[in-house]
């Protein structure tokens, strides 16, 4: 079946790059979208379509693809920024669409 | 604003059924799927499936097949997502996010969700 790729973790200082990777063998067919998700709350969309931002993001959020390799990057970090990142990304190799998410990836602002 | 509001929490017993609502406002409620997804504590989000609620189709993944449906009642713009045989396993919050997608057949555009509720609290104890 398909899967997603992420780190567990990744840990940046205020105002520094965050960098969270997510891998999978059918990114370079489908896009990837990015869910961020702050404790006790629900996922919020923060990239859609690869590098797409929607309405209300902040442009220190962008997204970038490669490969079998997609990249969601967060620019002079903020403390608010501290969360799970999840990538996201759909498998059209059955008779319907399937969801796949990566396992999560923790953002900690040190 | 666009908006999809949740039932309340739940409490079940093993081998019980449980039925979630997600009452959507703001938005054409037959124009997007809505898809159910869950994360147990701790634990990172699950895609349970998705409904069409403008034709009923629905899309379950493979480890709920046979224990999951999805419903709606278009009159009152509400999906629904019933779990049986539940085991404490089951115990997680569930969520219903609307689903932004174009799909032709089998050939997949995009498939995202832009608008979550707040989650459902479901606990499966004796």
């Amino acid at each position: 079946s398909y899967e997603l790729t992420q780190p567990p973790s990744v840990s940046v200082s205020p105002g520094q790059t965050a960098r969270i990777t997510c891998s999978g063998d059918a990114l370079p067919k489908q896009y990837a979208y990015w869910y961020q998700q702050k404790p006790g709350q629900a996922p919020v969309l923060v990239i859609y379509k690869d590098s797409e931002r929607p309405s209300g993001i902040p442009e220190r959020f962008s997204g970038s693809s490669s490969g079998t390799t997609v990249t969601l990057t967060i620019s002079g970090v903020q403390a608010e920024d501290e969360a799970d990142y999840y990538c996201q990304s759909a498998d059209s190799s059955g008779t319907y669409p399937r969801v796949v998410f990566g396992g999560g990836t923790k953002l900690t602002v040190l | 604003q666009v908006q999809l509001v949740q039932s309340g929490a739940e409490v079940k017993k093993p081998g019980a059924s449980v039925k979630v609502s997600c009452k959507a406002s703001g938005y054409t409620f037959t124009s997007y799927d809505i898809n159910w997804v869950r994360q147990a504590t701790g634990q990172g989000l699950e895609w349970m499936g998705w409904m069409n609620p403008n034709s009923g189709n629905t899309g379950y993944a493979q480890k709920f097949q046979g224990r999951v449906t999805m419903t709606r009642n278009t009159s009152i713009s509400t999906a629904y997502m019933e779990l049986s045989s539940l085991r404490s396993e089951d115990t997680a919050v569930y969520y219903c996010a609307r689903g932004d997608t174009m799909v032709q057949g089998v050939i997949i555009s995009y498939y995202y969700m832009d608008v979550w509720g707040k989650g459902t609290t479901v606990t499966v104890s004796s």
